[in-house]
């Protein structure tokens, strides 16, 4: 199936501790994001990368570092986890920078609970 | 900066019911408009993208407007179905950008 799937769905875990969620598109899309969904269920932008490129980064702690190894996966490592990161992390591409005709497609989401 | 708005937060309405849901946007140069879906726990699913230069679009029963110079867009739902709650979100791309900004969302319930 074509998708953009993201590792793991629910992740519990310690304050102070370091996490990583994984993100891979088989879409052939340029641009991979990270969208955080907080407590209210608001989305807002946190990180575009396009071609192994970061070309946005939304005022998010340093805390939170992307990697991108390829066009086709963009990974998230955040650091001495906060209970404030608490929230759903979606993963999401699209095939051009400026989204174009064809406009965005996203993962199922990362659950994380800081405890 | 961009900023999107939903009227309603919430909505329920019984089955069979035609219904509008609003999103405004306050920066008209838009590039594109994208209408969502999200089920409780779920990701989003796409419904329906409006570019700039297009006035609507359809899929099914369901019709998306937009209106650029007033800074609006609209999701028509006709004849709606208890499968049709969920979240409906609207987001916004401005040109030269690629990021979406999005509306809080307008939870929909409808009763059978």
């Amino acid at each position: 199936d074509t998708a953009v799937s993201q590792t793991p769905k629910y992740l519990v875990t310690q304050m102070g501790n370091d996490k990583s969620i994984k993100c891979e598109q088989n879409l052939g899309h340029d641009t991979m994001y990270w969208y955080k969904q907080d407590s209210k269920k608001f989305l807002k932008i946190m990180f575009s990368y396009n071609n192994k490129e970061l070309i946005i980064n939304e005022t998010v702690p340093n805390r939170f570092s992307p990697k991108s190894p390829d066009k086709a996966h963009l990974n998230l490592h955040i650091n001495s986890l906060e209970l404030g990161d608490s929230a759903v992390y979606f993963c999401a591409s699209s095939p051009l920078t400026g989204v174009g005709d064809y406009g965005y497609t996203f993962g199922s989401g990362t659950r994380l609970t800081v405890v | 900066k961009q900023e999107v708005t939903q009227i309603p937060a919430a909505l329920s309405v019984p089955e069979g019911e035609n219904l509008v849901l609003n999103c405004s946007f306050t920066d008209s140069a838009i590039y594109n408009l994208q209408w969502f879906r999200q089920d409780p726990g779920k990701g989003l699913t796409s419904l329906l993208l409006i570019q700039s230069s297009q006035r609507e679009q359809t899929s099914g029963r369901l019709n998306a407007s937009l209106d650029k110079s007033s800074g609006r867009s609209t999701l028509y739902i006709a004849a709606s179905q208890p499968g049709d709650s969920a979240t409906y979100l609207c987001a916004a791309t401005n040109s030269g950008y690629s990021t979406l900004t999005f509306g809080k969302g307008t939870m929909l319930l409808v009763s059978p």
